[in-house]
């Protein structure tokens, strides 16, 4: 079992719709909880993360994370065709990082 | 937030040559770099830890003698890919680490694709 399960997709929706992305893990140890977004031939770049379990929010993103149930969440409200990227799910413990295998979204104008 | 620049952005070689990625971060000090390859499509696999002042720490199944990785300083860390091969080709991104307290943040640099002839 993966550290960190994500699925693929791809993701297509159209423009103005909520996004829901979506982790687990299966690490109780796990501390932090982050969001990175990986435009075409870019490196990924942080967008969010969190600590524990709850909501953090960041204009139109909200990270999510569920410790009871090992699930991490991401939520895009009114989607832009600008949000379209690969968008990874990663915890860590410690300096040990663990990544998911990326959502591909494309947000269709 | 902090920045890693990453060089060359694409590089193309022969088959047999070696080629030197340069990793470095340029607002913060680095006591620790991340070198990943990622395949198209595919999540980031990380390939060393890099440790400034000591031998990196390879992942299983990677060639450390193949992907020579040298910390010099606190803001810079290269890969070396030797006598690269087709196979060889890819994405490859470092990323550096920043501590604070106990909070573990990685920031990625831009990538470099790598294509083998």
């Amino acid at each position: 079992q993966k550290e960190v399960e994500q699925d693929p997709g791809p993701l297509s929706v159209p423009e103005g719709a909520i996004v829901s992305l979506n982790c687990t893990y299966s690490n109780s140890a796990f501390q932090y909880f982050m969001w990175y977004r990986q435009y075409s031939r870019k490196g990924p770049e942080l967008l969010m993360y969190t600590y524990s379990s709850g909501n953090k929010e960041d204009g139109r993103f909200t990270a999510q994370v569920d410790k009871s149930s090992k699930y991490i969440s991401l939520f895009i409200r009114d989607s832009q065709p600008s949000d379209s990227a690969t968008y990874l799910c990663a915890s860590n413990t410690g300096n040990q990082f663990y990544f998911g295998t990326g959502t591909s979204l494309t947000v269709i104008p | 937030g902090a920045v890693v620049s990453q060089h060359p952005s694409r590089v193309i070689c022969k088959s047999g040559t070696s080629v030197k990625i340069e990793c470095r971060s340029l607002d913060f000090q680095a006591t620790t770099m991340f070198w990943y390859r990622q395949f198209p499509k595919k999540s980031l696999m990380l390939m060393a830890t890099s440790n400034e002042g000591s031998k990196a720490t390879y992942e299983q199944g990677v060639e450390k003698d193949k992907f020579l990785i040298n910390h010099a300083s606190l803001t810079l860390s290269t890969l070396t890919v030797t006598s690269a091969h087709p196979e060889d080709s890819s994405f490859y991104i470092c990323s550096a680490e920043s501590s604070r307290g106990r909070r573990y943040e990685q920031y990625f640099g831009p990538g470099t694709r790598l294509t083998v002839t």
